[in-house]
């Protein structure tokens, strides 16, 4: 199976602890997204990058969060001094340009509970 | 303020009939709609897409339409089946996507009786 995969894909911490989640895109994507989802709501877009450059982040990503893409491929998205705020789903997309459009497809995504 | 709206949270049909999920937006910026389904415990998945230069894209029993004056879409199931049980949301993007971020509804859950 070729499609995004993230890891772990749960993770339970306690409030002030620092975690780290890995995403590995569609190989020949180039565009690499994260989300965040919370229980009744859509997804919510935090940052994306196109190879290894991070071309935009929303207000949600706050200093307590970062994201890399070193080398333009897999991504990692830390979370530092957690918070039981942070609980969510966080959701990696990959796209590439199709035509005229991008469309992004997801992987399965990692729960995070912060206790 | 909710740029991506999907005012009914849920919708029951029964197996066979036609599903219509609708999805209105207030950006005029948005040219590039999307709708994907999601089960629980998964991530989405991508359904079909529409550009704003179309009014009307299929793919075998979803067909997406677009009323860009009404600034709305809908999404239609025909027929539809049990395992299409799940959370549709509606997404919208600016400049056909290349913008980065998509914008979300807050999903409908659909159930197809059988």
């Amino acid at each position: 199976d070729t499609g995004v995969s993230q890891d772990p894909r749960h993770k339970i911490t306690k409030r002030g602890q620092n975690v780290t989640f890995r995403c590995d895109p569609i190989s020949e994507h180039n565009r690499l997204y994260w989300y965040r989802q919370t229980l009744g709501q859509g997804p919510e877009f935090l940052t994306y990058f196109q190879n290894e450059a991070q071309l935009e982040k929303s207000r949600l990503l706050s200093d307590r969060f970062s994201a890399e893409r070193p080398k333009g491929s897999f991504s990692t998205l830390e979370i530092q001094r957690t918070e039981q705020g942070d609980s969510a789903m966080y959701l990696c997309a990959s796209s590439t340009r199709t035509g005229a459009t991008y469309e992004q497809y997801f992987g399965p995504g990692t729960r995070l509970t912060v206790t | 303020d909710q740029q991506v709206k999907q005012n009914s949270p849920s919708l029951s049909v029964q197996e066979g009939r036609i599903s219509i999920l609708n999805c209105d937006y207030t950006n005029s910026m948005f040219d590039y709609f999307l709708w994907y389904k999601k089960y629980p415990a998964e991530g989405p998945t991508f359904l079909i897409s529409i550009s704003s230069i179309k009014d009307k894209n299929e793919d075998g029993r979803f067909t997406v339409f677009l009323n860009k004056s009404a600034k709305h879409l809908s999404l239609h199931i025909v027929p539809s089946q049990p395992g299409d049980s799940a959370v549709y949301f509606c997404a919208a993007s600016a400049r056909g996507g290349s913008q980065g971020n998509l914008i979300f509804g807050k999903g409908t859950k659909l159930s197809v009786k059988p």
